[in-house]
């Protein structure tokens, strides 16, 4: 069973252009959510993360919007760049107490911009 | 500073034969987790080595083991191999436990196995 479910699978957007990846998940323990950059033949990087405290994070063109009540959060990325088509992954984990909380994965979305 | 290592970077393997992976984590790192990503998926956790023990173990059969060595480096093992092995196992390292270690979570770039 997939315990992050992310959609959309692809998505082209034009330069310049806003891009919206969303997830969503079932477990309430979860307490830590990351999104994550994959580019061809490299490992996830961490992009930005949220923990549930709050509605919304941002980094630069990079912001997170969480849902509590909806168990839903959602990726933006504004001004959309060539640069960033890539493999982005939400993710979740339940990381509390003592131990180092694995992460669970969406499928993953591949985002192209087109110049 | 490196980050995450991992060793080989290509391997190619028959069924029924036996690989071992290889990692090193970033410097300063204590725990290293191993994850599975097959083509078009999202990483699959595998299990999560600290102190040399195995601490946490994702969906996977005994078929999959591991090591951690006192320099923190760590190995998978993946024994009887079969066609559905075929994947891009990751190596993930981190430092210590607890609530804030996921937000140092590093991945190195992953070793592409391929089961003919």
């Amino acid at each position: 069973q997939q315990q992050v479910k992310q959609s959309p699978q692809s998505l082209i957007v034009q330069k310049g252009g806003i891009s919206i990846i969303n997830c969503a998940y079932e477990n309430t323990a979860f307490d830590y959510f990351p999104w994550y950059q994959q580019f061809p033949g490299k490992g996830p990087a961490l992009l930005i993360a949220i923990r549930p405290d709050v509605s919304e994070k941002k980094e630069g063109r990079f912001t997170i919007s969480f849902n509590k009540s909806a168990k839903q959060f959602s990726l933006h990325i504004m001004d959309s760049q060539p640069g960033d088509s890539a493999t982005y992954f939400c993710a979740a984990s339940d990381d509390r107490g003592s131990t180092l909380g694995r992460l669970y994965f969406g499928r993953g979305t591949q985002l192209t911009v087109w110049p | 500073d490196a980050g995450v290592t991992q060793s080989p970077t290509h391997l190619i393997k028959t069924r029924g034969q036996q690989v071992t992976l290889r990692c090193s984590p970033k410097s300063g790192h204590d725990t290293v987790s191993w994850y599975q990503q097959a083509l078009g998926q999202g990483p699959q956790f595998i299990f999560q080595y600290y102190e040399e023990e195995e601490r946490q173990r994702g969906n996977f059969p005994d078929r999959f083991s591991g090591h951690q060595f006192p320099n923190y480096s760590s190995e998978l093992n993946v024994n009887a191999l079969l066609l559905g092995d075929s994947a891009l196992y990751l190596c993930a390292s981190s430092l210590g436990q607890g609530a804030s270690g996921n937000e140092k979570l590093f991945f190195g770039s992953g070793t592409q196995l391929s089961v003919l």
